[in-house]
């Protein structure tokens, strides 16, 4: 079945750094992967959609310039917290569908997701 | 607005049947799915339903009435195993997923 990579599992930074995360699908190609955030307890946040070889779409209220996302292969997105602090804590969570588009019963695999503390 | 609603928590006794309702107002149906939640984990596909009836996977049953705006997911025989948050989730019009916040199950002895 469909694998997603995602790392770091865990990260712990400085307030005013910033922080890489990686979303790899292993034996598939996606052009659009997904990248959502989920405080505890709450449901996934959808904060962007990204699509290879293009912007990415963000949603409303997610600042694209603090959450830089980068899609340059079929096989990678990467999803970098500018100058992190504590309210960027959270638990991010990439996903990705095989084929050119999420529809009929094509199913989003999901990462293992990044769990990323800001002191 | 679009709109998931599933019960916050739920306890059921080990190897019970327990069923976690959804209940949903979406802009459209394209599919509604269920996925499984270990805490920390990601989430994984437990099941589709894009058709109104029952679908069946093992120990797991998923339930659809598009008219009714309802889905149901049927858990038989619990394990122990099987405690953790049970996502809800439509496909609307656009594509776009939309998540309920997740029922929590708790598997008692």
């Amino acid at each position: 079945g469909a694998v997603v990579s995602q790392h770091p599992s865990r990260v712990i930074c400085k307030s005013g750094t910033s922080v890489k995360i990686e979303c790899r699908s292993l034996d598939f190609q996606a052009t659009t992967m997904f990248w959502y955030r989920q405080f505890p307890k709450k449901s996934l946040m959808l904060m962007a959609t990204s699509n290879e070889g293009s912007k990415a779409t963000y949603e409303q209220g997610v600042e694209k310039d603090k959450f830089l996302i980068n899609h340059a292969s079929l096989t990678l997105s990467t999803l970098t917290v500018t100058s992190a602090h504590p309210e960027d804590s959270s638990f991010y969570i990439c996903s990705a569908s095989p084929g050119t588009s999420f529809s009929g019963a094509n199913v989003l695999t999901f990462g293992a997701g990044s769990r990323l503390t800001v002191l | 607005g679009q709109n998931i609603d599933q019960p916050t928590e739920m306890t059921a006794t080990e190897g019970a049947i327990v069923q976690i309702n959804c209940t949903y107002q979406t802009s459209g149906f394209n599919g509604l799915f269920w996925y499984q939640q270990h805490a920390g984990e990601a989430p994984t596909f437990l099941s589709y339903n894009v058709l109104d009836g029952l679908e069946e996977k093992g120990r797991f049953s998923s339930f659809l009435s598009r008219s009714k705006g309802y889905s149901y997911l049927l858990l038989k025989e619990l394990q122990m195993k099987d405690s953790a948050s049970y996502l809800c989730a439509v496909r609307d019009s656009n594509y776009q997923l939309i998540w309920g916040a997740g029922t929590k199950l708790i598997i008692k002895p």
